[in-house]
């Protein structure tokens, strides 16, 4: 099927190790996003993609790296973990603006213990 | 900073009975307004999407009306049913989103 896949789907860290979220769209998708849904709150954007080869920090980077392989992949990285990181994380993608909105995955949720 | 709010935060109804969803966001000059539904542990289902030039899409039993000057829009989903239930995020943005916190519909057969 098509649309945007994450692995792993769960996940349990230790406080200090590191660990790479990944994430593939086969859409062809320019734009790729990755956000944290934490309890009572909305989405929030941790980095994006405008394109191939580019990379922006959004609303809550810290504690975080992405690289976009390539087109259809866009990976988080997570290289000390903290408690604080416990969250439940989305990667998301779209095509360009005027082009429709966005696909997400179905999510990893992420525990640091 | 767009902040985007939804009231109420939860939301509990019979069966058959119409929902009204609302969003409202702080920053009116928006280039998209798109309304997701997600299922408990699960990810996000886009249902409706509303471009700035547009005032509302249907979908099915689904309608979302945008009105940018008073920064809001509605979610109108006609006769529930118990598989209505979720919670219904809103989301305005163009190259990055910002999403209100959601509405959690609970439709009582």
């Amino acid at each position: 099927n098509a649309g945007v896949t994450q692995t792993p789907k769960f996940q349990v860290l230790k406080t200090g190790q590191s660990m790479t979220l990944q994430c593939a769209q086969d859409m062809n998708h320019n734009s790729m996003y990755w956000y944290r849904q934490d309890p009572g709150m909305g989405l929030r954007l941790i980095y994006y993609s405008a394109s191939e080869g580019t990379t922006d920090k959004g609303e809550v980077p810290n504690g975080y790296n992405v690289s976009r392989l390539n087109k259809r992949e866009f990976s988080l990285r997570l290289e000390s973990a903290a408690p604080s990181q416990t969250s439940v994380y989305f990667c998301a993608s779209r095509a360009d603006r005027g082009r429709g909105g966005y696909t997400f995955g179905s999510g990893t949720r992420l525990t640091v213990v | 900073k767009q902040e985007v709010t939804q009231i109420p935060a939860a939301l509990s109804v019979p069966e058959g009975e119409n929902l009204v969803l609302n969003c409202s966001f702080t920053d009116s000059a928006i280039y998209n307004l798109q309304w997701f539904r997600q299922d408990p542990g699960k990810g996000l289902t886009s249902l409706l999407l509303i471009q700035s030039s547009q005032r509302e899409q249907t979908s099915g039993r689904l309608n979302a009306s945008l009105d940018k000057s008073s920064g809001r829009s509605t979610l109108y989903i006609a006769a529930s049913q118990p598989g209505d239930s979720a919670t219904y995020l809103c989301a305005v943005g163009d190259y990055k989103l910002s999403f209100g916190a959601g509405t959690t519909v609970t439709v009582r057969a």
